[in-house]
């Protein structure tokens, strides 16, 4: 079966850091491009970021350009979201995503939480 | 950036309704639009890609048409695992965006 399993969210203060991971299971994470999707609290859908298959192309959405960045490990087939300087809007639920630049976001994880509070 | 509006926000229909669910955008572009399914605390489900495609596995009552800046995804005759929140996603340019999401409840 096909899934990709997020890991590492949980209790940041205000100010603090996380990093995210994403790794393949069924599926080889470093074949395609991936994005991040969050979900605050009783909301709706945020795109938050894209890495190409090869790594060499990224975006940000305007809400955490210059905090977040996303990277890639080939050697672990794992996809990274690094969050600094974190805030209270930060919170919720976040996703990665593979992202076919034909199908959308076509396989999604289960999500990791992440809390942000002093 | 692309807005996406979603209306309604809220729809009450019965089982074996036709609903319709609209998407406009900002600005027109072309068919890079999908549609996902999400039920209370599970991730989003991918039911359709560029406007009308159906993703592998999604039953055929559900559709999607448009093209510009209105899209819509139609439910031909709405069965009880279709209560859900529905939202579109245009991912023809960055930042990719949602609408808002439509909630779709029992009448």
């Amino acid at each position: 079966e096909v899934q990709l399993l997020e890991s590492g969210g949980g209790l940041a203060q205000p100010g603090g850091s996380l990093r995210l991971t994403c790794a393949g299971s069924g599926l080889n994470v470093n074949t395609y491009a991936m994005s991040w999707v969050r979900q605050s609290p009783g909301k709706g859908l945020e795109w938050v970021s894209y890495i190409s298959a090869g790594g060499g192309s990224t975006s940000l959405a305007d809400s955490v350009k210059g905090r977040f960045t996303v990277s890639r490990d080939k050697s672990k087939n794992t996809v990274y979201l690094h969050m600094n300087t974190l805030r209270d809007e930060d919170t919720g639920v976040y996703y990665c995503a593979k992202a076919a630049d034909y199908y959308g976001l076509d396989v999604w994880g289960q999500g990791t939480t992440v809390t942000v509070s002093s | 950036d692309i807005q996406m509006t979603q209306s309604p926000s809220t729809l009450s229909a019965s089982v074996g309704d036709r609903i319709t669910i609209t998407c406009r955008a900002s600005e027109s572009f072309s068919t890079w639009l999908a549609w996902y399914q999400q039920k209370p605390r599970k991730a989003p489900k991918l039911l359709i890609y560029k406007t009308s495609n159906l993703e592998s596995g999604v039953p055929s009552r559900f559709s999607g048409s448009g093209s510009g800046t209105e899209f819509t995804l139609t439910i031909s005759s709405l069965q009880p695992d279709d209560f859900a929140t529905y939202y579109c996603q245009q991912y023809y340019s960055y930042p990719w965006t949602f609408g808002q999401g439509t909630k779709v409840e029992i009448k």
